[in-house]
């Protein structure tokens, strides 16, 4: 069906406690990303994995980490969240870099 | 390290008129160009992309976008908007080496009016 499915898509935490991002897709793309969006930033990237268990740092990665036990999964952990990791996080998919395909993004709040 | 600049923040057109976003980028080597949109309160969809060939790209929903090597250009045109083109277009630039994935610039909104 090529989509991509980000779980929450709203989610509220306070400050120290552990977050945790899910992303699936179902069209067996071997790249997956996880992207930021801040107003007046853009897209920023945070993490790339090109399979199971073989990820990359992208541009923004402290703070952050991830996992990939499986190709159509891919998930974002912070522990001990802070305020400045409030944002839109944005999963995505790709069987090259050709084209990305984006989930809807998870609106992430941390007070 | 490649950088994308898209110079226009906000656009603002009437229904019917043509549209022209413009991107540049600065990379030295080989580089995919493409283009996304994002409607409020959803994730970005691909729009269009350029490696090589003839320099106008044709894509969805009546988009095109023209390659210019000499000016580090990738701009986005559409020859008559409709309401529904009401979102923010992002300029995305990669190296063949599909390693680094998407550099995005920081979009312009367009708003379409009756």
């Amino acid at each position: 069906d090529m989509k991509v499915t980000q779980m929450p898509r709203y989610l509220i935490k306070r400050m120290g406690e552990n977050v945790l991002l899910e992303c699936g897709q179902d069209m067996s793309h071997e790249t997956m990303y996880w992207y930021r969006q801040d107003p007046g930033l853009g897209l920023q990237l945070i993490y790339i994995s090109y399979d199971v268990d073989s990820n990359s740092e992208g541009d923004i990665p402290k703070g952050y980490r991830v996992s990939r036990k499986k190709r159509e999964h891919f998930s974002l952990i912070l522990d001990s969240a802070k305020t400045n990791q409030t944002s839109v996080y944005f999963c995505a998919s790709s069987y090259s870099n050709e084209r990305l395909f984006f989930g809807h993004g998870t609106k992430l709040s941390v007070l | 390290t490649q950088t994308v600049s898209q110079s226009d923040a906000h656009v603002t057109v009437f229904e019917g008129d043509s549209v022209e976003l413009r991107c540049n980028y600065s990379y030295g080597g080989s580089i995919y160009l493409s283009w996304y949109i994002q409607h409020h309160g959803r994730g970005l969809q691909f729009l269009l992309k350029y490696y090589s060939g003839n320099p106008v790209v044709q894509g969805v929903n009546g988009f095109e976008a023209e390659f210019s090597k000499s000016d580090s250009s990738f701009h986005l045109r559409k020859a008559s908007v409709h309401w529904s083109d009401s979102a923010v277009y992002f300029c995305a630039a990669s190296p063949n080496n599909y390693a680094q994935g998407l550099t995005f610039g920081l979009g312009t909104r367009v708003s379409v009016f009756p």
